[in-house]
């Protein structure tokens, strides 16, 4: 069936890094465009960044620019996060998430989280 | 990239319909027609229910609707049951490739 499972969180220092991952299975993954969601304790969803379809386009919200970096390998129907000098306000649950629009904002396909903590 | 407002809490009782607002600027929900909606249980990743302002993935009971107005969009929850008892939360292309949610809507059913 069509999945996302997000993989790769846990407790991390500030400061450090961490490299979060999304399998996707069930549909053509080279056809989407993907995103990362996140979602601070207790808080609502904040959109983190987007990667076209073929991985040419990239774009971060402006409280993650020049710090997380996505990427995606097609030929793994893999979708991964790079997170450098992580604060504490990086702490959240990651989704990562299939836009039924390309880039158009429809998250149709969620995964089910993966929690990071930034935390000494 | 600032959030849209939505109203922290809306009620209905069961049968009864509520409509959920959000509200944001010409440069997201009044420029484009590409607002979503999402509902959240407590622990569950987000469903999306509304896309494109007013169309409903297969699956979505037509019991959801959406429209928009300027710059703000609605939610309207007909025939509330007890399942739909949640958090919602809109979306809307910003522009330049951003995205925007708004801050949530916690729904409960009376």
């Amino acid at each position: 069936q069509v999945q996302l499972v997000e993989s790769g969180g846990g407790v991390v220092q500030p400061g450090r890094s961490l490299r979060l991952s999304c399998a996707a299975s069930g549909f053509i993954f080279r056809s989407y465009g993907m995103h990362w969601v996140r979602q601070a304790p207790g808080k609502g969803l904040e959109w983190v960044a987007v990667i076209w379809y073929d991985g040419n386009n990239k774009y971060y919200a402006d409280s993650v620019k020049g710090r997380l970096t996505i990427s995606r390998d097609n030929s793994k129907n893999m979708l991964y996060i790079q997170m450098n000098s992580l604060r504490a306000e990086d702490t959240a649950v990651y989704y990562c998430a299939r836009d039924l629009l390309g880039n158009g904002g429809a998250f149709d396909i969620w995964g089910q989280g993966t929690v990071v903590t930034v935390s000494s | 990239q600032s959030a849209l407002t939505q109203p922290p809490s809306a009620s209905g009782s069961l049968g009864q319909s509520v409509t959920i607002s959000c509200t944001g600027t010409s440069s997201d929900v009044g420029g484009y027609n590409y607002v979503s909606w999402y509902q959240q249980h407590p622990g569950k990743a987000p469903k999306l229910m509304i896309y494109e302002v007013s169309k409903r993935p297969s699956g979505v009971p037509d019991r959801f609707s959406g429209s928009k107005s300027g710059n703000t969009a609605s939610l309207t929850v007909s025939g509330l049951q007890a399942d739909d008892e949640a958090d919602y939360y809109c979306s809307s292309y910003a522009g330049s490739n951003n995205l925007v949610f708004g801050g949530g809507t916690k729904l409960t059913v009376l």
